[in-house]
């Protein structure tokens, strides 16, 4: 049973540049969402994806938008990447986003740095 | 917006004892508040979660109790052993989770 995968990694940009993370729910999941982890902080919850409709979003600019696919993988996007971006970007999937409060569970999460 | 304050932010113990890390949340309406276990490097763990409509839940040697009229819960880890050295963290969820900032437990042999 495979659970949340998520691509890349790591990835390595600079201030100004585009980035696109990707996400593969657990395996029966059809609600993704995304968090945004600083160092020695606790998940920042960015958005959420049901029914390839963006359902519910955390208080985060318009550079970080997403998109859900028919098969439930999900694309976090951030345009014009400040330094403040770095951290560690987890996706987390859940079953059934009508029945709100499932139990989520999380990737690896991608470590994406700023230069 | 919901503000979750979690406490200790290190918690230092010996092996065997017990351990004890409390949070607290704003929003009355939330009615969901799960744990999570983060090792060094790794994705959040999911170790236990609790509704509102229950004010104690045991899984094992880990337990969390709810007080919604203090609007307030706790994570409670029995007989601790050096593999439940990680970052643990609350949360609280009406519709969306908000996390607090974690509790550093290291168990020492």
């Amino acid at each position: 049973d495979a659970g949340v995968t998520q691509s890349p990694t790591h990835l390595i940009k600079t201030r100004g540049q585009q980035v696109t993370l990707r996400c593969s729910p657990k395996s029966g999941h059809d609600t993704v969402s995304w968090y945004q982890q600083a160092l020695g902080q606790g998940p920042q919850f960015i958005f959420q994806y049901y029914e390839e409709e963006e359902r519910q979003r955390g208080n985060f600019p318009d550079r970080f938008s997403g998109h859900q696919f028919p098969n439930y993988s999900s694309e976090l996007n951030v345009n014009a990447l400040l330094l403040g971006d770095s951290a560690l970007y987890l996706c987390a999937s859940s079953l059934g986003q009508g029945a709100r409060n499932q139990p989520q569970h999380f990737g690896d999460g991608t470590r994406l740095s700023i230069l | 917006g919901e503000n979750v304050e979690q406490h200790p932010s290190t918690l230092s113990v010996q092996e065997g004892d017990s351990a004890v890390i409390k949070c607290t949340y704003s929003d009355s309406a939330s009615n969901y508040f799960p744990w999570y276990k983060q090792e060094l490097g790794k994705r959040p763990q999911l170790i236990i979660d609790i509704r509102s409509n229950v004010g104690e839940k045991k899984d094992q040697r880990i337990a969390v109790t709810l007080n919604k009229t203090a609007k307030h819960f706790s994570l409670h880890i029995t007989e601790t052993q050096p593999e439940d050295s990680a970052v643990y963290f609350c949360a609280a969820s009406r519709r969306t989770l908000t996390f607090g900032k974690g509790t550093m437990l290291l168990v020492s042999p």
